[in-house]
């Protein structure tokens, strides 16, 4: 059975700071999905990464793919309120499976 | 452009009383179809799936099922709701084949008091 684990599972941090969070999975991802979910709706898709190693920029948000495929980290400089939310990441497995993490639950204070 | 609806938006039933939550997809054909419940502070659990009408797949064992009577259109539903079934349903889509890449719909809250 595949774990993936997300951390921390809430950050509270002010205006213009930085900020990481991880996700860790036990097993090799085929690909993975960052996800942002703002109360009362559902996900929506920010970046997928396939290639170990991989580092994809949207804006202020930059997502990296561990070398092994094991593991990934969303990084967000110059935080701004509009980026709170539950970011989730998604992994895909070479078995078709695919699991979501329990998310990092992100409050920006102005 | 792809859409995908669902409804109603929120729910609040009885113990013991049926349900019925609708989940729509307009602007594409033969997408596979999601249900996931989301628990506060948890991630998603994928419920059921269907990669077309009539088919459906089950996650896991519990009091719900789910139907696809239309290509675009996924309906999740129980006879008799139990407290446990409160929650936040999630129905998403993907092009055929690919799992990855999920569009969710806007999702229904259920209380079940």
């Amino acid at each position: 059975t595949q774990l993936l684990e997300q951390s921390p599972q809430f950050l509270s941090i002010q205006e213009g700071e930085n900020l990481t969070v991880y996700c860790n999975s036990s097993s090799v991802f085929s690909s993975l999905q960052w996800y942002r979910q703002e109360p009362g709706e559902g996900p929506v898709l920010l970046v997928t990464v396939v290639t170990g190693g991989e580092v994809k920029k949207l804006k202020r948000l930059t997502f990296q793919f561990g070398d092994a495929r094991k593991d990934s980290s969303l990084h967000i400089t110059a935080a701004q309120p509009g980026d709170t939310g539950l970011y989730l990441c998604a992994g895909s497995y070479n078995n078709n499976d695919m699991r979501f993490g329990a998310g990092t639950r992100l409050t920006v204070k102005p | 452009s792809q859409t995908i609806h669902q409804w109603p938006a929120t729910l609040v039933q009885p113990v013991g009383s049926p349900l019925s939550l609708e989940c729509t997809v307009e602007g594409t054909s033969n997408p596979n179809l999601y249900w996931y419940r989301q628990a506060a502070g948890r991630g998603l659990q994928l419920l059921f799936y269907s990669v077309g009408i009539g088919q459906i797949s089950s996650e896991v064992p519990q009091n719900l099922s789910a139907s696809r009577p239309q290509d675009r259109q996924f309906i999740l539903s129980s006879k008799k709701l139990l407290l446990s079934d409160s929650g936040f349903y999630l129905c998403a889509w993907t092009i055929a084949g690919v799992r990855e890449t999920q569009y969710f719909g806007p999702g229904t809250r259920l209380l079940v008091l």
